[in-house]
């Protein structure tokens, strides 16, 4: 049974960055045909595609985030890292961390349990 | 990259059928059958419901079912039922290799 868990401050000053991993366990971050990638919620809102990243280190981003994101993976901690640059109160959202699988599609099979980020000072 | 379009909200009896539209464009769901969508209750994580505009993941219902045509895909539930009442979410892969989600529709099973 494949887990994600995300980790990280749930809360973050405007200006700063927000840095949250996920730690993936029960399988490879390293198999094929796999992304890994992070999808943020805004309260009362819906999902947003933040990026993906393959174990080649192979990175894809929403265009919208791109100048402020960068996504990493470690694979022989089996995780990969969010880091988002410049925060303000738009940021302000439930992060998921997910697994995309692209066999006969591209497509969320996986998620974490979400992580809150607040946006205060 | 814009957002797919999906009705805010819709409803229908215990029992009955109601479909979910999806449209896109050109760079997304009328180039790729790579139509995700998911369910969504409230404090949960999403759902995998279809994948490959048609396709079950084990587990779920044979009554959802999904299609597609030009660059409008849909869900389909049948014989709906009062669990089935949440939130639901369309997805897209893109031209430009990343992901696109629909703005959400909610369901209210009457």
């Amino acid at each position: 049974q494949l887990y994600l868990q995300e980790s990280g401050p749930g809360l973050v000053k405007p200006s700063e960055t927000l840095s949250l991993t996920c730690t993936v366990s029960g399988g490879s971050i390293s198999s094929g045909s796999l992304y890994w990638g992070w999808i943020r919620q805004p309260p009362g809102k819906g999902l947003e595609y933040i990026g993906s990243i393959y174990y080649s280190g192979d990175a894809y981003y929403n265009p919208s985030l791109k100048s402020r994101v960068t996504i990493s993976v470690d694979t022989s901690k089996n995780q990969f890292s969010l880091k988002l640059r410049s925060v303000t109160a738009a940021d302000a959202a439930v992060y998921y961390c997910a697994r995309l699988n692209f066999w006969s599609g591209y497509y969320v099979d996986s998620w974490g349990q979400g992580t809150l980020l607040t946006v205060s000072s | 990259q814009s957002a797919l379009t999906q009705p805010a909200s819709v409803s229908g009896s215990p029992g009955q059928s109601i479909t979910i539209s999806c449209t896109g464009t050109s760079s997304d769901i009328g180039v790729y059958n790579y139509v995700s969508w998911y369910q969504q209750h409230p404090g949960k994580a999403p759902k995998l419901m279809i994948f490959g505009v048609s396709n079950r993941p084990s587990g779920v219902s044979n009554r959802f079912s999904g299609s597609k045509s030009g660059n409008t895909a849909s869900l389909t539930i049948s014989g709906l039922q009062t669990e089935d009442e949440a939130d639901y979410y369309c997805s897209s892969y893109t031209t430009t290799t990343t992901l696109v989600f629909g703005g959400g529709t909610k369901l209210t099973v009457l």
